[in-house]
């Protein structure tokens, strides 16, 4: 199985400030590659596909780059409602994995 | 609106089965797999596997084979997963989610039902 090795775990920035985090794959994925905001009691929401597609609806400054290995998502200025977890999900082949989740909190 | 709505939580014994539901609204359900997804403290998030609503067929993670058993109902849009001999770390929400492309190659899952706690407790 695909290992998502996913850093930080949890940050704390300022509003305004750029966030980014970072998934890396145990081996090479391609882009397949998905980011997903968690906030409390709620299920997932997709937001980014194929690394770096932004799903509709979705704000701007969310983006994602990266592809085989190494893959970053970006907050280019946080705001109040971007407090959730965000997590990383491999989908090159079967079985899916996740990273292990970064907890964006505001300063 | 393409719409999942899970069943409602559920307390278990050791040793006992789960099964929960899933049905889908405002789209075609027999096109989209649906996928299994659980959510534990101590694990994060955790995919348990996929069924085919329109064959039935099904892939399982390797760690859930011979516990887990996903069927569905194409007549009531539902799909469901059994969970069985379950033990106290099972204790999780378990979310049904759909395949952002349908059937076909392997991609992720955009629209997710609401979760279902499931605790295992003596």
């Amino acid at each position: 199985d695909i290992k998502m090795t996913q850093s930080p775990s949890s940050l704390s920035a300022s509003v305004g400030d750029g966030v980014t985090i970072t998934c890396q794959a145990s081996q090479g994925i391609s882009n397949f590659l998905n980011w997903y905001q968690q906030k409390p009691g709620k299920p997932p929401k997709l937001l980014i596909t194929g690394a770096s597609n932004l799903e509709t609806g979705v704000p701007s400054r969310f983006s994602g780059t990266g592809s085989g290995k190494y893959f970053t998502f970006t907050i280019s200025s946080l705001q109040p409602e971007d407090v959730a977890t965000y997590y990383c999900l491999n989908y090159d082949n079967l079985p899916l994995t996740f990273g292990g989740g970064t907890r964006v909190e505001i300063k | 609106q393409v719409q999942l709505v899970q069943s409602g939580a559920e307390v278990k014994k050791p040793g006992a089965s789960v099964k929960v539901s899933c049905e889908a609204s405002g789209y075609t359900f027999s096109t989209y797999y649906i996928h299994w997804v659980r959510q534990t403290p101590g694990q994060g998030l955790e995919w348990m596997g996929r069924i085919n609503p329109n064959s039935g067929g099904t892939n399982y993670a390797r760690k859930f084979e011979g516990r887990v058993s996903m069927t569905r109902d194409t007549s009531i849009r539902t799909a469901y997963m059994d969970l069985s001999n379950l033990r106290f770390d099972d204790t999780a929400i378990y979310y049904c989610a759909r395949d952002s492309r349908g059937i076909g190659p392997v991609y992720g899952m955009d629209v997710w039902g609401q979760g279902t706690t499931v605790t295992v407790s003596s």
